[in-house]
């Protein structure tokens, strides 16, 4: 089955760059999005089809998606940035959406 | 303003049902797909079930196929009909709004959590 991996945490200083992974097969074929979700609280999108980005997510919050592997980078990491990341994706074999792993990432 | 508001959740025993709900408003509702996902405490998002505009088409995950239906109106709701609760049933579950051109889910609920005792 479809399956996408992401690390569990990844730990970036503040005003750094974050980056953080998303795998998957031949996921570079795929529309990838991209959630943030903070304790307590719904999910909510912060990039779509790859690289585009909702009104209001900052530009400094961008996507790629190239091969087997997707991308979030978030430049100028800010304490607000910590939160868990999810990548998602649609496995058009089984009609199912299919979520990362989900990764945390600290600010610190 | 989208909005999407689910309710129905509570605690139930092992083997009993729950119908969940999720009411929608500030959008044409009878035009975008809808899908359910789930997160059991400290764990990730888990797709549950999804289905067309239309209606005429449902999707499940395999943990879940046979056991819950997800239906929709013709005005602003969405259901979820769990039955055969199991334990790992445990969860909130949100309800979200889908852009299918290119799969992903623009509007969250804030979830109506749902456990099941054992």
């Amino acid at each position: 089955s479809f399956e996408l991996t992401q690390p569990p945490s990844v730990s970036v200083s503040p005003g750094q760059t974050a980056r953080i992974t998303c795998s998957g097969d031949k996921l570079g074929d795929r529309n990838v999005c991209w959630y943030q979700q903070k304790a307590g609280q719904p999910p909510v999108l912060i990039i779509y089809q790859n690289t585009k980005r909702p009104s209001g997510i900052p530009e400094r919050v961008s996507g790629s998606n190239s091969g087997n592997t997707a991308t979030l980078t978030i430049s100028g990491a800010q304490a607000m940035d910590e939160a868990e990341y999810y990548c998602q994706a649609w496995d058009s074999s089984t009609t199912n959406y299919v979520f990362g792993t989900g990764t945390k990432v600290t600010v610190l | 303003e989208v909005q999407l508001v689910e309710s129905g959740g509570g605690f139930v025993q092992r083997g009993g049902s729950l119908r969940l709900s999720c009411a929608a408003s500030g959008f044409s509702f009878s035009s975008y797909p809808m899908t359910w996902v789930r997160q059991a405490p400290g764990k990730g998002l888990e797709w549950v079930a999804s289905i067309t505009d239309g209606a005429s088409v449902v999707s499940y995950a395999d943990s879940v196929r046979g056991r819950f239906t997800i239906s929709r109106d013709h005005k602003n709701s969405l259901y979820l009909q769990m039955n055969s609760l199991r334990a790992d049933d445990t969860a909130v579950y949100y309800c979200a709004r889908v852009r299918a051109v290119a799969s992903y889910f623009d509007y969250w609920g804030q979830g109506t959590l749902v456990t099941v005792s054992s």
